[in-house]
């Protein structure tokens, strides 16, 4: 099984803020990795597949970096609405598995 | 437009079982890979189940021998058949969407449904 480490798993940050969330593979997954966002009480969201492919309608502050182990969800300038949780999805091996989850609160 | 819904949760003794249901519109379910993924509350999502468009099942460890997938074409809908629940099966169930097995990513998910097991 292939073990992942989401950090942090709470983030303080404010409005305009750049942010980062780290998801880092036990082996490599090449870019095998997906990126939701969550708000309470409702389905996660498909934000970034493939790494960094952008879903469609996703707003273009959201970018995906990274191949192998380390992967990062960055969010260029935080809105409002992106306060949220956040999870990865690594889908190289059976059976998928998600991150851990990181939660972005207002500072 | 494609949509998810589920339906079918609800409180169960352990032990017990339940069906969900999962009407999809806007696709076709037999020509994806449809999943189901669960939400204990206040915890991280978990993979449960895939049905291929071949119609080939795969079950995570937790739930195999118990769960079953299954899908009506007719109907365009996706069923997870719950048996000898237990508690730590309490979660929220959605049904998702994967485009293809190299692709298991999830593009599209319902709503949720809660089934909660306790006596």
């Amino acid at each position: 099984a292939i073990w992942m480490t989401q950090s942090p798993s709470l983030l303080s940050a404010s409005t305009g803020d750049r942010v980062t969330i780290s998801c880092r593979m036990s082996q490599g997954i090449s870019s095998y990795l997906a990126w939701y966002q969550q708000k309470p009480g409702k389905a996660p969201e498909l934000l970034i597949y493939a790494a960094s492919t952008l879903q469609s309608g996703v707003p273009s502050r959201f970018s995906g970096s990274g191949s192998g182990t380390d992967f990062t969800l960055t969010i260029s300038c935080l809105q409002s609405e992106d306060f949220a949780t956040y999870y990865c999805q690594q889908y190289y091996s059976f059976p998928s598995t998600f991150g851990q989850g990181t939660k972005v609160e207002i500072k | 437009e494609v949509q998810l819904v589920e339906s079918g949760g609800g409180l169960v003794q352990p032990g017990g079982s339940l069906r969900l249901s999962c009407a999809a519109s806007g696709f076709t379910v037999s020509s994806n890979y449809m999943s189901w993924v669960r939400q204990a509350p206040g915890k991280g999502l978990e993979w449960v189940s895939v049905i291929y468009s071949g119609g080939s099942t795969y079950y995570a460890d937790s739930v195999k021998g118990r769960f079953t997938i299954s899908r009506d074409n007719s109907k365009n809908t996706l069923y997870l058949q719950m048996n000898s629940l237990r508690a730590e099966d309490t979660a929220v169930y959605y049904c998702a969407r994967s485009i293809a097995v190299a692709a298991h990513y999830f593009d599209y998910w319902g709503q949720g449904t809660l089934v909660t097991v306790s006596s």
